[in-house]
């Protein structure tokens, strides 16, 4: 999972395993949750998204668990393939300040965890 | 559609030097952010704007201004850089600023300061 820190949680799975990316989110009035995949040299890019309506969603090989009771989302990759490897991060949607709660999708990330993948 | 653009790449400035990174968007999307990534951390968000003409400040804005004079447009300056700026530094842009509209991020501009 994520912690504070400079050096990042690191995962090393071998391709075909199942991968589970962990991630410790802060406020318990956020609504909705968002993983992103970030390759070397690359900029974030979404994999899945939840709202905190719900307490699971899957995608294409992945799913995402969210259990609001402890703060915690899970990002969980079936059959790890080489090009799973790269920094994932959860990002959370706060709640706004202004008077119609719009948070302008002002996003709260996580700090990331490494995944390697080994053929 | 190329989606979203930096520029430049890569950038070496030295203390005290002005720069200005330059983000392009094509998906005609109202909302753009511009956010720092440094090592061992997650993005934090330094400006954003909510459409042509508008900005606001983010959670570490200082040391940072931005423009948005047009829509498909965002500038991020460095009026006098400090190393305390090195970073990398991501555009992203979003249809709307509605938590379920997903953000696109840019490729990034790694800056280094002397």
């Amino acid at each position: 999972g994520e912690s504070v820190g400079l050096h990042l949680p690191t995962l090393s799975v071998q391709e075909g395993d199942n991968s589970i990316i962990n991630c410790a989110y802060s406020n318990s009035a956020s609504d909705y949750f968002i993983w992103y995949k970030q390759e070397s040299g690359k900029g974030p890019q979404f994999i899945i998204d939840i709202r905190s309506n719900m307490d699971k969603r899957q995608g294409q090989r992945v799913t995402v668990l969210l259990n609001k009771t402890v703060k915690h989302l899970s990002l969980q990759i079936a059959a790890t393939q080489p090009g799973d490897s790269a920094v994932y991060f959860c990002a959370e949607n706060p709640p706004g300040k202004n008077a119609g709660g719009t948070s302008y999708g002002k996003l709260t990330f996580g700090q990331g965890t490494i995944l390697t993948v080994h053929p | 559609n190329a989606g979203v653009t930096q520029t430049p790449k890569f950038r070496v400035l030295k203390t005290g030097q002005s720069m200005t990174l330059l983000c392009a968007q094509d998906m005609n999307h109202e909302y753009m952010y511009w956010y720092r990534q440094d090592p061992g951390m997650g993005l934090r968000l330094i400006h954003y704007s909510v459409g042509e003409g508008t900005t606001a400040k983010g959670e570490v804005p200082d040391g940072y201004n931005v423009s948005r004079l047009k829509k498909q447009n965002f500038l991020l300056g460095l009026e006098s850089a400090a190393p305390s700026q090195t970073s990398v530094y991501f555009c992203a842009s979003s249809y709307s600023g509605l938590a379920f509209n997903e953000q696109f991020f840019g490729p990034g501009t790694r800056l280094t300061v002397l």
